[in-house]
């Protein structure tokens, strides 16, 4: 079976330049989460999905991110303008709605602001 | 907001020696997961413990709750080099079924 797969696995841009994340999670998992990871720190939540629904973004600045999961499967974080304090690794996870358990990641996207 | 703390920051051991690392956390929890990962990698599950379990298994690993000290353990036996890697807590809130994340432990196993 196939794991949480993310793309781009790294990408350097210049400030204020859009960047997109893309992600496709386990077939069948309907929750769908974007973490930001600075490095040393754990991950810090910027959305999660239900299905085609967000029902946390709470954490996500959303005067410069957006996020969309269309037909509830794949999904695209995307950053416009990125600012330097945007490095870091972009992990998307998914599982299962009714689990409260286990949490598949993918690689995760590094992102380097210059 | 990050809940569970990770202590220590960071532990070098000689491989074949036992590692124990501890997770802290300050509310109402319904389980509390730990896991791995490995450099430039994402994170790997490595075990659940529900609020009602004192103790589990699996494998070389050992978790620990006390839900009276709001604590919890991870212990990896007979280590190798193979179990160099950041070890994350993360536990799932009881109240509105959050998952938040401690800082992690960066354990390296000399050989």
């Amino acid at each position: 079976e196939a794991g949480v797969v993310q793309s781009p696995r790294y990408k350097i841009i210049e400030k204020k330049q859009p960047v997109a994340f893309w992600c496709n999670p386990i077939s069948g998992h309907n929750t769908l989460y974007w973490y930001r990871q600075n490095l040393g720190q754990g991950p810090e939540l910027l959305i999660r999905y239900e299905n085609e629904e967000a029902v946390d973004d709470s954490q996500l600045p959303k005067d410069r991110f957006s996020a969309e999961r269309l037909k509830g499967v794949d999904s695209t974080l995307k950053i416009q303008p990125a600012e330097l304090g945007d490095s870091a690794v972009y992990l998307c996870a998914s599982s299962l709605l009714e689990n409260t358990g286990e949490l598949f990641f993918g690689e995760g996207s590094r992102l380097t602001v210059l | 907001s990050q809940q569970g703390e990770e202590d220590p920051q960071a532990l070098s051991i000689q491989e074949g020696e036992n590692a124990t690392m501890n997770c802290s956390y300050k509310t109402s929890i319904n389980n509390l997961q730990w896991y791995r990962q490995n450099s430039g990698r994402g994170l790997v599950h490595l075990i659940l413990i529900r609020s009602n379990e004192r103790e589990k298994h699996s494998g070389r690993l050992r978790v620990t709750l006390d839900t009276s000290k709001k604590s919890s353990s991870l212990l990896i036996t007979a280590s190798r080099a193979a179990d160099t890697a950041s070890y994350f807590c993360a536990t799932l809130m009881d109240s509105n079924y959050q998952l938040i994340w401690g800082a992690g432990t960066k354990l390296i196993i000399k050989p």
